[in-house]
C-alpha cells in the first residue's frame, strides 16, 4: 500500500486562476480530510468526508474552496479563484474511524499564488 | 469549539537530553488524543496516542501523560537523537463522527 498520495506536489498559479488538487486515500479508509498548513495558522481543517459524505466544510473556507469525493478512492480540492493568501501547503489525510483513529497523511501540495 | 494549545512553540536541546512538550485543550468532552511528528520535508506521521480512560502510555523513548481534571497532556522524550528533530503536534477529538483539532505545534531541534 502506497499510503495517501497527492498530486501535484507543487503548483504555481496566477491570482484569479482555478486550481484542482487531487488525493487518493489509503485503500479501505472511510474518512478523508483536507487541511491547509501554514507556519502562522498551523493545521486548519478545510473539509471532512465520511464514506463520501461531507461532514464538515471548514466554515471560513466555504466561499472559494470546494472539496469533492466522487468515489471512495479519490478526492479533489478546488480553489476558485485563487488569491496570494492561499499560498500554503495543502494536506490530505485518511483514517478508518474519523476522530477516534490515527490519520495517515499525504506528502502535501505546496501552492504558490502570485 | 475545541481549542488546543502547545508549549513551548520551539526548543533546542543537546543530544541525549530529555524534553517535555505540553498540550492543553478546552473541551471536556474530548476523549482521544493522538500525537504526530513532522520531520523536515516529510509527511506528518502518527507517533503515540492516549484515550481519556488512561493516565499514561509509553512507546520506547516516548511517554505520554494525561490529566483529565486539568485538561492537560505532556509528551516526554528521553535520550533525544538528531532524528527526533521535527515539529510535534498534539490533537484532540470528541468521537468518531468528528475530526481532530490540532495544536499549533512544537518545533524540536536536537543538536549533536
Amino acid at each position: 500500500d502506497a499510503g495517501v498520495t497527492q498530486t501535484p506536489r507543487h503548483e504555481v498559479a496566477e491570482k484569479g486562476q482555478t486550481i484542482i488538487l487531487k488525493c487518493e486515500p489509503v485503500s479501505g479508509h472511510n474518512d478523508l480530510f483536507w487541511y491547509r498548513q501554514t507556519k502562522i495558522q498551523g493545521l486548519e481543517l478545510l473539509s471532512y468526508f465520511r464514506s463520501k459524505s461531507l461532514m464538515e466544510d471548514g466554515g471560513a473556507f466555504k466561499d472559494r474552496f470546494k472539496a469533492e469525493m466522487l468515489n471512495s478512492s479519490f478526492s479533489t480540492l478546488k480553489i476558485q479563484p485563487t488569491e496570494p493568501k492561499d499560498s500554503a501547503v495543502y494536506l490530505c489525510a485518511s483514517s478508518q474511524l474519523g476522530g477516534q483513529d490515527t490519520q495517515y497523511f499525504g506528502p502535501g501540495t505546496r501552492l504558490l499564488v502570485l | 469549539g475545541e481549542q488546543v494549545e502547545q508549549l513551548p512553540s520551539s526548543l533546542i536541546v543537546q543530544e541525549g537530553a530529555s524534553v517535555l512538550i505540553n498540550c492543553s485543550y478546552t473541551d471536556s468532552a474530548s476523549v482521544y488524543f493522538p500525537w504526530y511528528k513532522q520531520e523536515p520535508g516529510k509527511r506528518l506521521q502518527f507517533i503515540i496516542d492516549i484515550r481519556s480512560n488512561m493516565e499514561r502510555k509509553q512507546n520506547q523513548r516516548l511517554t505520554l501523560l494525561f490529566d483529565k481534571k486539568t485538561k492537560h497532556l505532556s509528551l516526554h522524550i528521553t535520550a533525544t537523537q538528531p532524528g527526533d528533530s521535527a515539529i510535534y503536534f498534539c490533537s484532540a477529538s470528541i468521537n468518531s463522527g468528528t475530526y481532530q483539532r490540532f495544536g499549533t505545534g512544537t518545533k524540536l531541534q536536537v543538536v549533536p
